[in-house]
């Protein structure tokens, strides 16, 4: 079955240390690929997306990530955290490219220590 | 330039009531897709609509769910008789074209039936 997996449940981060946060994807020879941040009770926010080119994306608020399609993967990552940057990151894939039916990994939380 | 907008923002519904929740699209956002975040779930797909036609509603509850987006106002989701088991948070999202531009979310409708 097709999925994205997010190794990591729960991650703590002292603030201005650098930060990875992990996603697998299982589907697609050319995936659409998306990170989502979220704050609780809030909606989802797209930090970046990937459909094809260069494999470093830049986001906004300082993120970046990498597809490695060897290694089926859509690291997130940004070198200095900010107190701020605390909430739920999701990592999706829309497998056919163009459907709108995102596949949405479990999430990972992100904790900062001040 | 407002963003996805959803409401209301909560509902509270007692079993066997009828929920009804509303999504407008961004400006020049033609295609619209709810997903629902079910507790220790994440966030599942349910349907993707454009105007007065659904072209995936694969990931909706074959009993109960239905949902319309009308050549005129928002799309409406709408879940007769409510159980405990619907409680949850219920997003939209919209895109101008399908696939490429990516996908903006609303902060959700938080449901709890009672």
């Amino acid at each position: 079955a097709q999925s994205v997996t997010q190794p990591d449940i729960h991650i703590t981060v002292s603030e201005g240390a650098s930060l990875e946060l992990r996603c697998n994807y299982s589907y697609g020879a050319t995936p659409y690929l998306f990170w989502y941040v979220q704050s609780p009770g809030q909606g989802l926010q797209l930090l970046l997306k990937y459909f094809s080119g260069d494999t470093l994306v830049q986001g906004i608020k300082g993120f970046e990530a990498e597809f490695k399609r060897s290694q089926s993967s859509f690291n997130l990552r940004k070198p200095s955290v900010h107190w701020s940057d605390a909430a739920e990151y999701f990592c999706a894939e829309d497998p056919s490219g163009n459907t709108g039916k995102l596949i949405f990994g479990q999430g990972t939380t992100l904790q900062v220590k001040p | 330039n407002a963003g996805v907008m959803q409401n209301p923002r909560h509902l509270v519904r007692r079993r066997g009531q009828e929920a009804r929740l509303r999504c407008s699209p961004m400006k020049g956002h033609s295609h619209v897709y709810w997903y629902r975040q079910l507790p220790e779930e994440g966030l599942k797909f349910m349907v993707y609509l454009q105007k007065e036609n659904i072209i995936d509603e694969s990931g909706m509850p074959k009993e109960r769910f239905s949902a319309e987006f009308p050549k005129e106002g928002p799309s409406i989701l709408r879940i007769q008789q409510v159980v405990r088991g619907d409680s949850a948070a219920y997003f939209c999202a919209s895109s101008p074209v399908q696939g490429r531009y990516g996908y903006t979310f609303g902060s959700g409708t938080r449901l709890t039936v009672v």
